[in-house]
């Protein structure tokens, strides 16, 4: 079993509707999660940032972390084609800035 | 401010070639590392550095140098290039203490 898994997708939504992407993990010690959103062809930026459970929200874009089920979702709101990347998850059990686990990204296509 | 600058943008090597991948960053952040992006794998972590003459290993250090002379410089070497090192880099920086990564744009190399 890995790490961390995602579902690679790909994605097709239309434009406007509530895109739900989700990460599993294993290590009970991360307490760190971040989503990274990649453009094709470039490298990933980050997109969120959350610390333990709970939610946090960012215009369109809202981070859930649940750690008793070691589930993390981000939910983006009135998709636009825009938002068309490759999204990935990441997690790590501490702020040193190196010990990072990542997933392998959802493929995420918005249609006009 | 450019961020972080990787070069070469692509690269075809033969099998038993050495070269260098090249990364600076402007942002004056104390952590830097390489990654490598493959299908399906997520990106994985080469080789990191917390400052300046301080390198150490991650997940995947074998067949790749690395070195820190300054704050702003990490060039990665492949030291005999091999297709199993068909892949592209990312070249990250994050000030420290922080689980901020700011990625370059990638440096897409193919090994024959």
């Amino acid at each position: 079993q890995k790490e961390v898994e995602q579902d690679p997708g790909p994605l097709s939504v239309p434009e406007g509707a509530i895109v739900s992407l989700n990460c599993t993990y294993s290590n009970s010690a991360f307490q760190y999660f971040m989503w990274y959103r990649q453009y094709s062809r470039k490298g990933p930026e980050l997109l969120m940032y959350t610390y333990s459970s709970g939610n946090k929200e960012d215009g369109r874009f809202t981070a859930q972390v649940d750690k008793s089920s070691k589930y993390i979702s981000l939910f983006i709101r009135d998709s636009q084609p825009s938002d068309s990347a490759t999204y990935l998850c990441a997690m790590s059990a501490d702020n040193y800035g190196q010990n990072f686990v990542f997933g392998p990204g959802t493929r995420l296509s918005v249609l006009p | 401010n450019a961020g972080v600058t990787q070069t070469p943008k692509f690269q075809v090597l033969k099998t038993g070639q050495s070269m260098t991948l090249q990364c600076a960053q402007d942002m004056n952040h104390e952590y830097m590392s390489w990654y490598r992006q493959d299908p399906g794998m997520g990106l994985r972590l080469i080789h990191y550095s917390v400052g300046a003459g301080i390198t150490d290993q991650g997940e995947v250090p074998n067949g790749y140098n690395v070195s820190r002379s300054t704050t702003e410089d990490f060039p990665l070497r492949l030291l005999s290039a091999a297709p199993s090192q068909t892949s592209v880099y990312f070249c990250a920086s994050s000030p420290a203490g922080a689980n901020v990564l700011t990625f370059g744009a990638g440096s897409r190399l193919t090994v024959l």
